[in-house]
């Protein structure tokens, strides 16, 4: 079965820090990729995902992530994080034909502090 | 995307009572799903529920204690039977979008078992 890793359960960085959270995932196959976000008391929203073509996507509120295939990695990136920006990240992978089951890594609560 | 909310949004149930949630979403949908999140986890899949046919239930989870209901294209419900502390979780709904393997998530309800 497949499994998401993130590496990094809790994050603190100032504001204007740059970001990277770190997601690998363990699967042989065609996969979509996904980065939701969870605000403080508001719903998990999709932040970006990845499904084929540049592997380099770009999602809402400045994020990008890179799919790397050779390493089983989608890493989020932000270059410069505000305020805002504090919330509980996770990564998911869904296999290409596997009945659109998303599994989910284990989250990374990010703290940005002014 | 899908609006989608939940009812109830928390509760605090007995041991040996049941409770169910409801899962309501704005527009017809194919596939909906019941995810729980239990304190300091990620999310886990417990079933897919289509409309018109049986849920199908994750490895660990189970009809009796998680029966499923999908009368129509906008609605679902979750019953958590005869529930222990160990059920207390965030139990999460979402909906697959119209394209592609993303979902949209409902807001949680909250239960607490004592």
């Amino acid at each position: 079965a497949q499994s998401v890793s993130q590496h990094n359960h809790h994050v603190i960085l100032s504001e204007a820090a740059s970001l990277e959270l770190g997601c690998n995932y363990s699967y042989g196959g065609t996969v979509n990729l996904f980065w939701y976000v969870q605000y403080p008391g508001q719903h998990l929203q999709l932040l970006l995902k990845y499904f084929s073509g540049d592997p380099l996507v770009k999602g809402i509120k400045g994020f990008e992530a890179e799919f790397i295939k050779s390493k089983f990695s989608f890493n989020l990136r932000k270059p410069s994080v505000q305020w805002s920006d504090t919330a509980e990240y996770f990564c998911a992978v869904i296999i290409t034909g596997g009945g659109n089951k998303l599994t989910f890594g284990t989250g990374t609560q990010l703290k940005v502090e002014l | 995307s899908a609006v989608i909310s939940q009812k109830p949004s928390r509760d605090i149930c007995q041991r040996g009572t049941s409770l169910t949630i409801q899962c309501q979403v704005d527009s017809q949908v194919t596939m909906m799903f019941w995810y729980r999140q239990q304190p300091g986890q990620s999310l886990t899949l417990i079933a897919t529920a289509n409309q018109g046919s049986e849920a199908t239930y994750e490895s660990g989870f189970v009809i009796d204690k998680f029966p499923i209901s999908r009368p129509n294209l906008t609605f679902s419900t979750l019953t958590v039977s005869n529930m222990s502390p160990e059920d207390s979780s965030i139990y999460l709904c979402s909906v697959e979008a119209s394209k592609g393997n993303e979902q949209y998530f409902g807001p949680g309800t909250r239960l607490t078992v004592t």
